[in-house]
C-alpha cells in the first residue's frame, strides 16, 4: 500500500523554526518528485514547495521563498521541510504529496498524507 | 493572471449534473488536475490530464478543458459527492497553484 506519513508539527513562536518530515512507503521513492501543500484553518489548499526525484530541482511559493527549504533523503525514503522565520500566517495543516508524471499530461498529486499541524503563536 | 479562479459554491439536486469550472491563463498551456476534499480528510485526486480518472473514482466524474477554463463534471451526483473541490495546475513560473475551491452541496 502506498503511504505517506507526516510528522514534526507542533506549536512554535513567531520567528521560530520547525522541521517537518514525510515518510514514504509502498513505492519506489526516488522515482518520483514530491511536494508540500498546506491548508490554513478554514481556508483552501496552497502549494508550498516541490522537489524533483534527486533533489536537483526545487520550487517554492512566493509566500515561503527564502524561509523554507525542501529536501529529501532517498536512502531513507523521506521528504523534509525546514521552516525558518515562522509567521502566524504559516499556521496550517501541512500535507506531503507524491508528484506523478505522464506523457501528455500536467503533473498531479497522488496520494496525499494526512498532514501534520503547525501552529505559530506567541 | 497566474491565479486559478473557481466559483465559491454550487448546489445540485441528487442524481442531477453539476459542472465546476476553474479559470486561469495558465490553463491554456497546462492541464488541470482536480481534488475532492471532505471535512477532516486529506484531498483525493479525482481527475488528471485530459480526462483521466484514478482507479476507484466513479465514472460519473469527468474533466474537460477549453481555452483558459478547465471543468469538472459530476453526472448523476450522489450524496457522497458533497465536498470541496479544488483544481490545480502549473503557473507561468512553473510552480504549482491551486484554485480557490468550490463547495458542492447535494440537495
Amino acid at each position: 500500500e502506498v503511504q505517506l506519513v507526516e510528522s514534526g508539527g507542533g506549536v512554535v513562536r513567531p520567528g521560530g523554526s520547525l522541521r517537518l518530515s514525510c515518510a514514504a512507503s509502498g513505492f519506489t521513492f526516488d522515482d518520483y518528485g514530491m511536494s508540500w501543500v498546506r491548508q490554513a484553518p478554514g481556508k483552501g489548499l496552497e502549494w508550498v514547495s516541490g522537489i524533483n526525484w534527486n533533489g536537483g530541482s526545487t520550487g517554492y511559493a512566493d509566500s515561503v521563498k527564502g524561509r523554507f527549504t525542501i529536501s529529501r533523503d532517498n536512502a531513507k525514503n523521506s521528504l523534509y521541510l525546514q521552516m525558518n522565520s515562522l509567521r502566524a500566517e504559516d499556521t496550517a495543516l501541512y500535507h506531503c504529496a507524491r508528484v506523478n508524471l505522464a506523457v501528455g499530461a500536467t503533473d498531479w498529486f497522488d496520494p496525499w498524507g494526512q498532514g501534520t499541524l503547525v501552529t505559530v503563536s506567541s | 493572471s497566474s491565479e486559478l479562479t473557481q466559483d465559491p459554491a454550487v448546489s445540485v439536486a441528487l442524481g442531477q449534473t453539476v459542472r465546476i469550472t476553474c479559470q486561469g491563463d495558465s490553463l491554456r498551456s497546462y492541464y488541470a488536475s482536480w481534488y475532492q476534499q471532505k471535512p477532516g480528510q486529506a484531498p483525493v485526486l479525482v481527475i488528471y490530464g485530459k480526462n483521466n480518472r484514478p482507479s476507484g473514482i466513479p465514472d460519473r466524474f469527468s474533466g474537460s478543458s477549453s481555452g483558459n477554463t478547465a471543468s469538472l463534471t459530476i453526472t448523476g451526483a450522489q450524496a457522497e459527492d458533497e465536498a470541496d473541490y479544488y483544481c490545480n495546475s502549473r503557473d507561468s513560473s512553473g510552480n504549482h497553484r491551486f484554485g480557490t475551491g468550490t463547495k458542492v452541496t447535494v440537495l
